[in-house]
């Protein structure tokens, strides 16, 4: 059963804490991106990566850091330099060669308190 | 400076009809463009795509236009059903070199009564 899996559903996390949301998948895809949702708002990209151990910052990357020691795995972590960091995240994987086309996660709701 | 604009937020339509959800673009480099369902609390799911070489594209009760001179595309649903009432985002994307970026317009929340 391939897919994108994003853990935990639902996370809190106190003010001036770094969290690390999980973003798994099993779809052998080369290309993984963050996207971060706010009420009202499109999709706006965090961080991309399109090789192990290689990534490169998107539109809103200040705040945030990732790493991509496995295909399958990358990992974002919200660091206290996040102004805003309340949001819902989404997680998504493509075909490097077909990158028009992303397949998303079922996202993670972080609440900072 | 929003390079890819829904200008509804809301469109509320009878089942049945046809809904038609528009987006348009500022961007001459976009050559590819998709469409994306989403439900509340889930991941977006991709809908359907088209090309900049083709101005229609058909899927199902799904089809959307392309619009180059204009930078418009639209998506239409027909017949609309309860199941298709979801927030639908428009995305772009320009091909060329190594971006895989995709640009997400804000999104329009479609409501089909029955």
């Amino acid at each position: 059963d391939g897919g994108i899996t994003q853990s935990p559903k639902y996370l809190f996390r106190k003010e001036g804490q770094n969290v690390t949301l999980s973003c798994e998948q099993n779809l052998n895809h080369d290309a993984m991106y963050w996207y971060r949702q706010d009420p009202g708002q499109g999709l706006r990209l965090i961080y991309y990566s399109q090789i192990v151990n290689d990534f490169q910052k998107g539109d809103i990357a200040e705040g945030y850091s990732v790493s991509r020691e496995k295909k399958e795995s990358f990992p974002l972590t919200v660091t206290s330099a996040q102004k805003n960091p309340t949001a819902f995240y989404l997680c998504a994987s493509s075909i490097l060669a077909l990158a028009d086309t992303q397949y998303f996660g079922p996202g993670t709701r972080l609440t900072v308190l | 400076d929003q390079q890819v604009k829904q200008n509804s937020p809301s469109l509320s339509v009878q089942e049945g009809r046809i809904s038609i959800l528009n987006c348009d673009y500022t961007n001459s480099m976009f050559d590819y463009f998709l469409w994306y369902k989403k439900y509340p609390a889930e991941g977006p799911t991709f809908l359907i795509s088209i090309s900049s070489i083709k101005d229609k594209n058909e899927d199902g009760r799904f089809t959307v236009f392309l619009n180059k001179s204009a930078k418009h595309l639209s998506l239409h649903i027909v017949p609309s059903q309860p199941g298709d009432s979801a927030v639908y985002f428009c995305a772009a994307k320009y091909s060329g070199g190594s971006n895989y970026k995709l640009t997400f317009g804000k999104g329009t929340l479609l409501t089909v009564n029955p």
